[in-house]
């Protein structure tokens, strides 16, 4: 079974409107991370945001957000006020304690598009 | 202080050549990890280190072998390339023992293709 999934493809957001890309994961962990990452056309990898499975309160970092809805198993992230910068594929990762090594595993992964 | 590099940038191998991918870090951090990144998709991991010595398998680990003589150094290598291996490389680090927080630190990535 998939850990993470992202379910859209490819998305068109008006600038300055705002956007949310749907993450769900499926995990029986009860300590875990949820991370978000950009990666623009040049390639490098950005972390963006970071939730872990104990907090109450929904992470912010500037105009990111994550929607955490833990019951669900979902870790959207929305972006306000987009930018034309924030053309990019975006991926959501997991982190869980029981996993060897600590490593992430990613989503497959949503492409945004910001129009003028 | 460069963070995580990669070397080299981009590389065209034929089938069934042989080459080493570097990763060094200067974050002192213990572990390291390889990806592969195959067009329109998710990372997906090769292998990984949690220190100097030691390796292990991630989900895709099948024609690769890795080293970890040093701790600042990570080799990913391919001793006979197909073209199943045509793909975006990313190196990753990230220090200490379980903290759900820590992010890890990736390299820029190294675009290969096998023809």
């Amino acid at each position: 079974a998939q850990k993470i999934t992202q379910t859209q493809p490819g998305m068109f957001v008006q600038e300055k409107e705002a956007v949310t890309l749907d993450c769900t994961y499926d995990t029986s962990d009860q300590s875990y991370g949820l991370f978000w990452y950009k990666q623009p056309s040049s390639g490098e990898m950005i972390f963006l945001i970071y939730q872990g499975s104990y907090d109450e309160q929904n992470a912010t970092e500037g105009r990111y957000s994550l929607n955490f809805q833990k019951a669900r198993k979902s870790a959207n992230l929305v972006i306000s006020a987009s930018q034309l910068g924030d053309s990019a594929m975006y991926f959501c990762a997991m982190r869980e304690r029981r996993a060897a090594g600590n490593k992430l595993t990613f989503g497959g992964g949503t492409r945004v598009l910001v129009k003028p | 202080n460069a963070g995580v590099t990669q070397t080299p940038k981009f590389r065209v191998l034929k089938t069934g050549q042989s080459m080493t991918l570097l990763c060094a870090q200067d974050m002192n951090h213990e572990y390291m990890y390889w990806y592969r990144q195959d067009p329109g998709m998710g990372l997906r991991l090769i292998h990984y280190s949690v220190g100097e010595g030691t390796t292990a398998k991630g989900e895709v680990p099948d024609g690769y072998n890795v080293s970890r003589l040093k701790k600042q150094n990570f080799l990913l290598g391919l001793e006979s390339a197909a073209p199943s291996q045509t793909s975006v490389y990313f190196c990753a680090t990230k220090g200490g023992d379980w903290v759900a927080a820590d992010t890890q630190y990736f390299g820029p990535g190294t675009r290969l293709t096998v023809l």
